[in-house]
This record gives C-alpha cells, sequence and structure tokens, in this order.
C-alpha cells in the first residue's frame, strides 16, 4: 500500500521568505509526526498530533515554526521568515494510534535556506 | 526527560564480520526500543525493535538486547553485507509520553 509522502522533495528559499512543507499519512494513521534533522545530526522532535487530540508542539525551536493537520489527515509545517539555521531535512512520520509501536517515515523534505 | 546516547557514532568493519552499535537511555519509564536504519536520500525504516519485558529478540541476522538495570540495549548485526551500509538510529519511548527519543545515529560502513 501507499507509504507516507512528503512534498516537495526539495525546496530552496531566500531567508526571510515562508516555506510550507505538506505530508500525507498512511490512510487510517490516527498519529502523525514532524521530525527536523540536521546535516549528520539525529532526528529532533518537533511536533506530534494525535486524533483530534491538542498537538504536542513541545519540540518546535520557535514561534516562526506551526504545523497543523487538517480532517486528521493531510499535514502543513509552515516555516515563517526562514533563517539559514533552518536548512535541514524536515521528515514527517505516522503510526496507528500513537503507541511504542513502528513509526513510518516519509522521504523527508530537504529545506535550504539562502 | 529522556535523553538516548548512542555509541559509535561511525564503525567500519569488513564483510561477513559482526556489528554493534550500542545505545543508553536515561528514563527508566522507558518500555520500548526501536532500531531504524536510513539509506541516503531515504526516511528512517524501523529494522527490529524490542520491549521492556523482553532481553534478546532476533530477526535472523539481527539482533537486538535489552538491560533495564543498566538501562542500555544494542543493535547485532552478525555476517554483514554490503547493503547494510547506512546510519543506524536506536530510541526510546516512554508509555504516556507518545514520541520517540532518537540517538544521535552510526554511520556504518561494510567494507568488501
Amino acid at each position: 500500500g501507499a507509504g507516507v509522502s512528503q512534498s516537495p522533495s526539495n525546496k530552496v528559499t531566500e531567508k526571510g521568505k515562508d516555506v510550507e512543507l505538506r505530508c500525507d499519512p498512511i490512510s487510517g494513521h490516527t498519529a502523525l509526526y514532524w521530525y527536523r534533522q540536521s546535516l549528520g545530526q539525529g532526528l529532533e522532535f518537533l511536533i506530534y498530533f494525535q486524533g483530534n487530540s491538542a498537538p504536542d508542539k513541545s519540540g518546535l525551536p520557535s514561534d516562526r515554526f506551526s504545523a497543523e493537520r487538517t480532517g486528521g489527515s493531510v499535514s502543513t509545517l509552515t516555516i515563517q521568515r526562514t533563517q539559514q539555521e533552518d536548512s535541514a531535512v524536515y521528515l514527517c512520520a505516522s503510526s496507528l494510534d500513537g503507541g511504542p509501536g513502528e513509526q513510518y517515515f516519509g522521504p523527508g523534505t530537504r529545506l535550504t535556506v539562502t | 526527560g529522556e535523553n538516548v546516547e548512542q555509541h559509535p557514532s561511525t564503525l567500519s568493519v569488513q564483510e561477513g564480520d559482526s556489528a554493534v552499535i550500542k545505545c543508553t537511555y536515561s528514563d527508566s519509564a522507558s518500555n520500548y526500543f526501536p532500531w531504524y536504519k536510513q539509506e541516503l536520500g531515504k526516511g528512517p525504516q524501523l529494522i527490529i525493535d524490542i520491549r521492556s519485558n523482553v532481553g534478546e529478540k532476533k530477526d535472523q541476522r539481527i539482533a537486538v538486547t535489552l538491560n533495564k538495570t543498566a538501562k542500555h540495549f544494542s543493535l547485532h548485526i552478525t555476517e554483514t553485507q554490503p547493503e547494510d551500509s547506512a546510519v543506524y538510529f536506536c530510541a526510546a519511548h516512554r508509555w504516556g509520553a507518545q514520541k520517540l527519543v532518537f540517538g544521535q545515529g552510526t554511520r556504518l560502513t561494510i567494507n568488501p
């Protein structure tokens, strides 16, 4: 079946511009996660959505970052007034119910801020 | 909060030899420990996981061991093959926290 998809695969933007990154989770998965992976680094948790509950935003690095999940499915991560330090690969993952179990990752969006 | 340390950061082994990657965690309430493999340009993919009520789990050439007392767990790959070359991440999950905390990753290179 279809896995987690993300778009765009690559995004180059100028410093100060806003960007939107999209994630389509696996159908039926109620939990959705966003992570950031800087070059050669591990995965940094950003935000977590579970069903209709309020999202866990504890990993967002600044108020320039926000995310929404419409209809319990597609999610958009928005970065406003991008900075060079925002350059990274942004990974989305989904899981069946948010409990301790497999998270299925998308291929990521590579963001480059010039 | 939970902190996961992973070692080594890079590992190079000869094809056919074994590779071992180790992780330690700080939160004794963590109860689920997955290992992910990330190939170049792709998202991480689960290769094996273990829960806190089990000490060891094997799946063909890969195995994971867990020592709850010492709060560490390890990934063992035997009879390594070139396709095992990738970055490997360990992670820990505490029930109720609803998120994984990842180690920094190990770049494994298999030399033919």
